[in-house]
């Protein structure tokens, strides 16, 4: 199984707007809404932000948003804050009872 | 609030076994239908799920690591385990053990993650 892929790297000044992709198949995000986003700040545990392609969990900032289209799935970031810099992954079911990480995307906060 | 915490050997010899338990606190293992996951993150690479179980004792892995991996749970103490055999350098990482949300793909909370290194 190969990484979903996702840019090496984005950028953006703070109060802008991003977005990350994350490109698969149709055996993985294009066949099932199972697709979460995580972000991993170094030393640190990666936290939970968009799970089941759009959904954010209790506590997440409604900066965050999550889509889906065909095999590719996108995560946006609005208004950006200096402290959204990290590292983001995508994540998605497989078919056969698996699962996928992207290759990590870091963000910028110029 | 249910936590994670990992517990094992930070270090395992070339062709020998690495053991991880992971600890569940706050709530029980047995609750929910939840999977009880591991993951890696080697030295300058991304995320890697390693498998899961779920608390009836079911399994899924990766199936790059299939072949030398062992995930048990022992429910009377709130814990579940990795077992991966044969390790090489490329087995050095940090692993993190996770809830995973009832088949839905998503992991949350995190334990905090535990270095293992490979290394004679």
């Amino acid at each position: 199984q190969s990484a979903l892929t996702q840019p090496a790297s984005v950028s953006g000044s703070p109060g802008q707007s991003i977005t990350i992709s994350c490109t698969g198949t149709s055996s993985d995000i294009g066949g099932y809404n199972y697709v979460s986003w995580y972000q991993h700040h170094p030393g640190k545990a990666p936290k939970l932000m968009i799970y089941v392609v759009s959904n954010r969990p209790s506590g997440v900032s409604n900066r965050f948003s999550g889509s889906k289209s065909g095999n590719t799935a996108s995560l946006t970031i609005s208004g950006l804050q200096a402290d959204d810099e990290a590292v983001y992954y995508c994540c998605s079911y497989v078919s056969g009872n698996s699962l996928l990480f992207g290759g990590g995307t870091r963000l910028t906060v110029l | 609030q249910v936590q994670l915490q990992e517990s094992g050997p930070g270090l395992a010899k070339p062709s020998q076994t690495l053991s991880l338990t992971c600890t569940v606190s706050g709530g029980s293992i047995t609750t929910g239908d939840f999977y009880w996951s591991w993951i890696r993150q080697s030295p300058g690479t991304g995320l890697e799920w390693i498998g899961y179980i779920f608390s009836s004792g079911k399994t899924f892995s990766n199936p790059s690591l299939k072949s030398r991996l062992s995930i048990s749970i022992d429910t009377s103490k709130n814990q579940f385990s990795l077992t991966l055999r044969s390790v090489t350098a490329a087995d050095t990482a940090v692993y993190y053990c996770a809830r995973e949300g009832r088949g839905a793909g998503w992991f949350d909370p995190w334990g905090q993650g535990t270095l293992v290194t490979v290394s004679s």
